[in-house]
């Protein structure tokens, strides 16, 4: 049974440019999280993704956004990034199935952007 | 709005004591709560979790966690501590019922001494 899964594994980027991270999520799974997690500090929610549709979102700027597929796996896009946005970034995973715990989210190994 | 506080950055035991890590929350509503372990140049993995069953939750690799309302505590014990157990540890909340985002505390380092 895979896992969360998450690509690239590590970016490099300069300001102002774009970028977008992937994530597939684990199998059973239609509920797609993002998440920023800056050196040394706990993961920051940034928005969840529920039949191709945001749902919930954190307190980010509009430059963050995203998209859920059809097969449910999601992309998440930055637009003229700045240095703060060096981080790593976590995609999770959960399942609105009945008989499962919708609140409990799998994570993936995550995509380390740096931002020069 | 919910939000998690952990006690101590960073806690250090010896090989075979106890291990303690405290966490607490707030939340408006009956909360859903978290325990979350990360390794160096990893993602987290799931500890154990307190969806309003059982108090006492018991985890993977030796861990439990007991939910106390009147404390607004969800702290996580092992009895004895391994050397495998240093990593970083989070605890996270979220309101039950929904599937909403979860919010993170800052995380706790715990070392282990040998």
């Amino acid at each position: 049974d895979a896992g969360v899964t998450q690509s690239p594994t590590h970016l490099i980027k300069t300001r102002g440019q774009q970028v977008t991270l992937r994530c597939s999520p684990k199998s059973g799974h239609d509920t797609v999280s993002w998440y920023q997690q800056a050196l040394g500090q706990g993961p920051q929610f940034i928005f969840q993704y529920y039949e191709e549709e945001e749902r919930q979102r954190g307190n980010f700027p509009d430059r963050f956004s995203g998209h859920q597929f059809p097969n449910y796996s999601s992309e998440l896009n930055v637009n003229a990034l700045l240095l703060g946005d060096s981080a790593l970034y976590l995609c999770a995973s959960s399942t609105t199935r009945t008989g499962y715990t919708r609140e409990t989210q799998y994570f993936g190994p995550g995509t380390r952007l740096l931002v020069l | 709005a919910q939000s998690v506080t952990q006690l101590g950055s960073h806690v250090s035991v010896s090989e075979g004591a106890l291990v303690l890590l405290r966490c607490n929350y707030s939340s408006s509503v009956p909360p859903y709560l978290f325990w979350y372990v990360q390794y160096p140049n990893q993602g987290l993995q799931l500890l154990l979790k307190y969806t309003s069953a059982a108090t006492l939750v018991k985890g993977i690799n030796g861990f439990e966690a007991e939910f106390k309302k009147s404390e607004t505590s969800f702290h996580l014990t092992k009895p004895s501590a391994h050397m495998s157990d240093a990593a970083e540890y989070f605890c996270a909340v979220t309101p039950g019922g929904g599937a909403d985002g979860l919010t993170f505390g800052k995380g706790t380092h715990l070392i282990i001494q040998p």
